[in-house]
């Protein structure tokens, strides 16, 4: 079956410096993903999404990265700050449908 | 702004025991879904519906069962609740496809079956 997949589990980082953070999917129907955050205590908040038929995507701080190659998605952080520590989820969907399919997550932790 | 609210964010409940679990969205979103999420599986999804009294099974639906009486309200239910149901239960809403599919998400309820 399809899976969305992390490499890392946890990611330290130093503050100031840029994160990023991998996701793997296997479904090559997938057309549509999406990175969440995740901090203590609270329910996942969107960050940014993009298209299959874009290979990048920037927003406040934040770059996603598609590789439709090597089914490949990264969430890049600038600046990486100590209210960024949190899990980070990807998710994606297909062919049109609301069901997203979600990764295990990354824990970011930023040390100062 | 979207709004999911989830009614507890902790429960602690006895084996064998009838557990709902509420959530309202004030969005007017068709979708709405419950998840569980635990460490190392990340978020699974349990059931989910696409309109009011209709309902379809997720990935872990075995034990549970939902209620959607009324477009802004989805309950999950845990008939009869099992150690292995302690979690963390997510609920989710999203509007109708077209733009942007993210969900919204409550904040969570952290159940323990003891």
């Amino acid at each position: 079956g399809e899976s969305v997949g992390l490499h890392l589990p946890t990611l330290s980082v130093q503050e100031g410096d840029n994160s990023i953070i991998n996701c793997a999917y296997s479904n090559s129907a997938s057309d549509y993903f999406i990175w969440y955050k995740q901090e203590s205590g609270k329910g996942p908040q969107f960050i940014i999404d993009i298209r299959s038929n874009m290979d990048k995507r920037q927003g406040q701080r934040v770059t996603v990265l598609l590789n439709k190659t090597v089914k490949h998605l990264s969430l890049q952080i600038a600046a990486t700050q100590p209210g960024d520590s949190a899990v980070y989820f990807c998710a994606e969907t297909h062919g049109g449908g609301n069901k997203l399919t979600f990764g295990t997550g990354t824990q970011l932790k930023v040390e100062l | 702004d979207v709004k999911v609210t989830q009614s507890s964010r902790y429960l602690v409940k006895r084996t064998g025991e009838k557990v709902f679990l509420e959530c309202v969205q004030d969005m007017d979103h068709e979708n709405m879904f419950w998840y569980r999420q635990d460490p190392g599986l990340g978020l699974r999804l349990i059931y989910f519906s696409y309109d009011v009294k209709m309902k379809e099974k997720g990935d872990i639906p075995e034990g549970y069962s939902v209620s959607r009486e009324k477009k802004e309200r989805f309950s999950l239910i845990l008939e009869s609740a099992s150690t292995n149901q302690t979690s963390m239960y997510l609920c989710a809403s999203s509007g109708p496809q077209g733009g942007n599919y993210g969900y919204t998400f409550g904040s969570g309820t952290r159940l323990t079956v003891v």
